[in-house]
């Protein structure tokens, strides 16, 4: 049982380039998140998914995108890297009401 | 809005002492779940301990304990008798019942002096 898997685990981007992270549970959870989190700071909701097929905003949206076409899996994509996504970012699923079990987190840098 | 506060950036305690995180939350929700995570050097987000808002005991797993105080919005961490292993940034959070969403307060990072 892998739980919540993430690839990569470290990635350098040059500005412009696009990049998809993976993330994918195995786990059967109908919820799933993406995070940012910035050095020193607590993590923020970029997008979540309550299903396949439904995806919705967080706090701090702009700059990506995601789809859900599996239960299992839920990329995120960057379309045009800017220096201001260098971050962790952390995917994480659930069930409802439950803990959200996390990734080991992508470190991203765009220089 | 949902908010999570943290007001103390960084706490220090000795080896085998008790010490206390502190957390203070706002929600409109009256159904809510707060939850501490552990995040050490490696990056990985552990669960600590969780509390169902509708209990009024609080909870305990080993040597962490929560003092929470829900009239107040207070959801503090204690730890006893830490460890080394106990050094990490500590997190609190709130999970909304819209889409299970968890919001974060800013972390506490925690020394532990040998």
């Amino acid at each position: 049982n892998a739980g919540v898997t993430q690839t990569p685990k470290f990635r350098i981007l040059k500005i412009g380039q696009s990049m998809t992270l993976q993330c994918a549970q195995d786990m059967n959870h109908n919820y799933m998140y993406w995070y940012r989190q910035d050095p020193g700071m607590g993590l923020k909701l970029i997008y979540y998914s309550v299903g396949a097929g439904i995806t919705d905003k967080g706090e701090v949206p702009n700059g990506y995108n995601v789809s859900r076409s599996t239960t299992e899996d839920f990329p995120l994509r960057l379309e045009l890297a800017a220096p201001s996504q260098t971050s962790v970012y952390f995917c994480a699923s659930s069930i409802s009401r439950q803990p959200q079990h996390f990734g080991d987190g992508t470190r991203l840098s765009i220089l | 809005a949902q908010t999570v506060t943290q007001s103390q950036p960084e706490m220090s305690v000795q080896e085998a002492e008790t010490v206390t995180l502190s957390c203070t939350y706002d929600t409109s929700e009256s159904d809510y779940y707060l939850f501490w995570y552990k995040q050490p050097p490696s990056r990985q987000m552990i669960l600590v301990i969780r509390q169902e808002a509708y209990k009024q005991q609080n909870a305990t797993e080993n040597r962490f304990s929560v003092n929470f105080q829900k009239a107040a919005k207070s959801f503090s961490l204690k730890i006893s008798d830490s460890q080394l292993g106990d050094a990490a940034m500590y997190f609190c959070a709130l999970i909304m019942q819209e889409a299970q969403k968890l919001v974060f307060g800013q972390g506490t990072r925690l020394t532990i002096n040998p």
